[in-house]
């Protein structure tokens, strides 16, 4: 497709489960990001790739949380033992830079319900 | 950390001009973004900016001064359609992004 995808679009899981999100980045797009926005509030930075190494982790808000992108390609993002805090939206976005401009897509991003 | 600053809610009228601000403070500034986001929906990303001065995309404009820590969006000829929450976001360093609250404008006819 023309844009960021994510899969799923929306995921009801119960507390303590695990959860895998996808994000396939638009072709070409060397870097990625996750974010997370809970009900309204802002974007919360998560994790950062150049191609397949994440040299910013920083976002993560626990070891529950992690990350991984294969062949500068596609990205997982796998959540361990949900818990309910975790709820939210959450968004991926590609990029490509040309020059000093950098423009970013997001994709439509993956509901998350931890009940 | 970061942080910025942009007001929380801004009303204007159709066919008028808005202009939102952003300020923010950081050590290693590498970039600033504009998202517009409508509710229950992702953002779209408008703007970029790396470099002092104005950005100009159609009706969109983007201004920065890296010595003030200021960045303004500017909305020209508004439309019904430019309610939405708009979202300005700073990169500190190679990677990191932090986003402020953003501003909820709301046109009117």
């Amino acid at each position: 497709g023309a844009g960021v995808s994510q899969s799923p679009s929306n995921k009801v899981t119960e507390k303590g489960k695990d959860v895998e999100l996808r994000c396939d980045p638009i072709s070409g797009h060397t870097a990625l990001y996750w974010y997370r926005q809970s009900l309204g509030q802002g974007l919360e930075f998560l994790i950062y790739f150049q191609g397949n190494s994440a040299p910013d982790k920083s976002g993560l808000p626990s070891d529950r949380f992690s990350a991984e992108r294969t062949g500068g390609s596609v990205s997982t993002l796998t959540i361990q033992r949900t818990q309910q805090e975790d709820s939210a939206v959450y968004l991926c976005a590609s990029s490509r830079l040309t020059g000093n401009q950098e423009t970013q897509y997001f994709g439509p991003g993956t509901r998350l319900l931890v009940l | 950390g970061q942080n910025i600053d942009q007001p929380t809610e801004m009303t204007a009228t159709e066919g008028a001009i808005v202009q939102i601000n952003c300020t923010y403070q950081t050590s290693g500034f590498n970039g600033l973004f504009w998202y517009q986001q409508h509710a229950g929906e992702a953002p779209t990303f408008l703007s970029y900016n790396v470099l002092d001065g104005l950005e100009e995309k159609g009706r969109f404009s983007s201004f920065l001064s890296r010595s003030k820590g200021y960045s303004y969006l500017l909305l020209k000829e508004l439309q019904m359609k430019d309610s939405a929450s708009y979202l300005c976001a700073v990169r500190d360093g190679d990677y990191k992004l932090s986003f402020g609250a953003g501003t909820t404008v709301t046109v009117r006819a």
